[in-house]
């Protein structure tokens, strides 16, 4: 039973198109983020929301925008794709400390 | 300007064996700390965490240790298991941060037979 679920694994788009992602959790937690995992495999947080209420945007740009339709769901929609948008999307839960992470969604930006 | 700091890429140790994985800070506001392991095409799996309050947190193989005065953690597995052969992230929080992590960039560790 998938705790944090993303959808699609894999992604492969042109440069200038628009894509969503979306990510489900079944853990009840009140809180989700999505993270990027660049080409030089760091992680970094774009967004956080809480209860649907978006609590952190980490300087992302306006192409990025998550949305939130209950609080076991945030998706991710980006507009007019780069290439320097390639990367790897990891969506995760949590209720207090520990983050549960999805399989993460590998976009490739061609 | 990195936060936190896994200085080794990559570690190498015997099956059998204790791996010792390392992790410095510079924010001194963290004061909640996690190790994350990944394998290739998953997502990072909760491996074990600690509070600033600790210094020191078990559970079976795993241990961490918190040195606050170093602003350094690691990460102690032993024995160490081939299945152990993944990239472990540390990673750190803080109220102010509203709970986002600050990821390392991870180790490669190898687990040799």
């Amino acid at each position: 039973d998938t705790a944090v679920s993303q959808t699609p694994k894999y992604l492969v788009t042109q440069m200038g198109n628009d894509k969503s992602i979306k990510c489900e959790q079944n853990l009840g937690h009140d809180t989700m983020y999505w993270y990027k995992q660049d080409s030089k495999k760091f992680l970094k947080i774009m967004f956080s929301y809480n209860n649907k209420e978006l609590i952190i945007n980490e300087t992302v740009p306006n192409r990025f925008s998550p949305k939130s339709p209950d609080k076991a769901h945030l998706n991710l929609h980006i507009n007019s794709l780069e290439l320097g948008d390639s990367a790897v999307y990891f969506c995760a839960s949590s209720q207090y400390n520990e983050q549960f992470f999805g399989p993460g969604t590998r976009l490739t930006v061609l | 300007d990195q936060q936190v700091k896994q200085n080794s890429p990559s570690l190498s140790v015997q099956e059998g064996r204790i791996s010792i994985l390392n992790c410095d800070y510079t924010n001194s506001m963290f004061d909640y700390f996690l190790w994350y392991k990944k394998y290739p095409a998953e997502g990072p799996t909760f491996l074990i965490s600690i509070s600033s309050i600790k210094d020191k947190n078990e559970d079976g193989r795993f241990t961490v240790f918190l040195n606050k005065s170093a602003k350094h953690l690691s990460l102690h597995i032993v024995p160490s298991q081939p299945g152990d052969s993944a990239v472990y992230f540390c990673a750190a929080s803080s109220i102010q941060g509203a709970q986002k992590l600050v990821f390392g960039q991870g180790t490669r560790l190898t687990i040799n037979p």
